[in-house]
């Protein structure tokens, strides 16, 4: 159980062309889901967290114009990074958890999406 | 800014052997949890520790926890080939709303 699926897992862009990521709770409903970048050899960071049903709630220094994030049901999350440059290209890993009681601290990874951007 | 500071940043072993990694914070958490992460690949979560428990097993991993200290370590008994990762550790901060900031990690290999 607790699956956590992304969609594309890698994808090649443009520079200057948008792209859209997808996090998807599949066997669970997830009230809350978190968007981490990661560059090569490095951490994650925390860029965003995402409540179904409200707006984003952006880690200082995260563009929230740039990195466009959508939670519109309880199974799904978006992050869309728009008007891509070389600089974004990253790991984009988004996780989920379902904050209703009982609370379970415990977050699910996706696979993570690896964006290109030339 | 970086919660928590794992150290070693790399730790190379032969399999069979037991591998140990460190990890520091700063301020008062809620819990501290470990995830493991292939190369190119998502978290995989290892076990989560809550800030009232001192130490935690789950099958040849041995978590501890010391809140005064600020500190945790993370036992791998019996050391696979497979085990070869990166090991990140990640504190749920008190007051956060359940964020998780994540260390540097420590880039474990295992020698068959």
């Amino acid at each position: 159980g607790a699956v956590v699926s992304q969609h594309p897992s890698w994808v090649i862009c443009k520079s200057g062309t948008s792209v859209k990521i997808e996090c998807r709770s599949l066997d669970f409903q997830a009230t809350t889901m978190f968007w981490y970048r990661q560059f090569p050899k490095q951490s994650l960071m925390l860029m965003a967290t995402s409540n179904e049903g409200s707006k984003a709630t952006y880690e200082q220094g995260v563009e929230k114009d740039k990195f466009l994030i959508n939670h519109a049901s309880l199974t799904l999350s978006t992050l869309t990074v728009t008007s891509a440059h070389p600089e974004d290209s990253s790991f984009y890993i988004c996780s989920a958890n379902d904050r209703r009681p009982p609370v379970s601290y415990e977050q699910y990874f996706g696979p993570g999406t690896r964006l290109t951007v030339t | 800014s970086q919660q928590g500071e794992e150290d070693p940043q790399a730790l190379s072993i032969q399999e069979g052997e037991n591998a140990t990694m460190n990890c520091s914070y700063k301020t008062s958490i809620n819990n501290l949890q470990w995830y493991r992460q292939n190369s190119g690949r998502g978290l995989v979560h290892l076990i989560l520790i809550r800030s009232n428990e001192r130490e935690k097993h789950s099958g040849r991993l041995r978590v501890t926890l010391d809140t005064s200290k600020k500190s945790s370590s993370l036992l791998i008994t019996a050391s696979r080939a497979a085990d070869t990762a990166s090991y990140f550790c990640a504190t749920d901060v008190k007051g956060s709303n359940y964020k998780l900031t994540f260390g540097k990690g420590t880039l474990l290999t295992v020698n068959p």
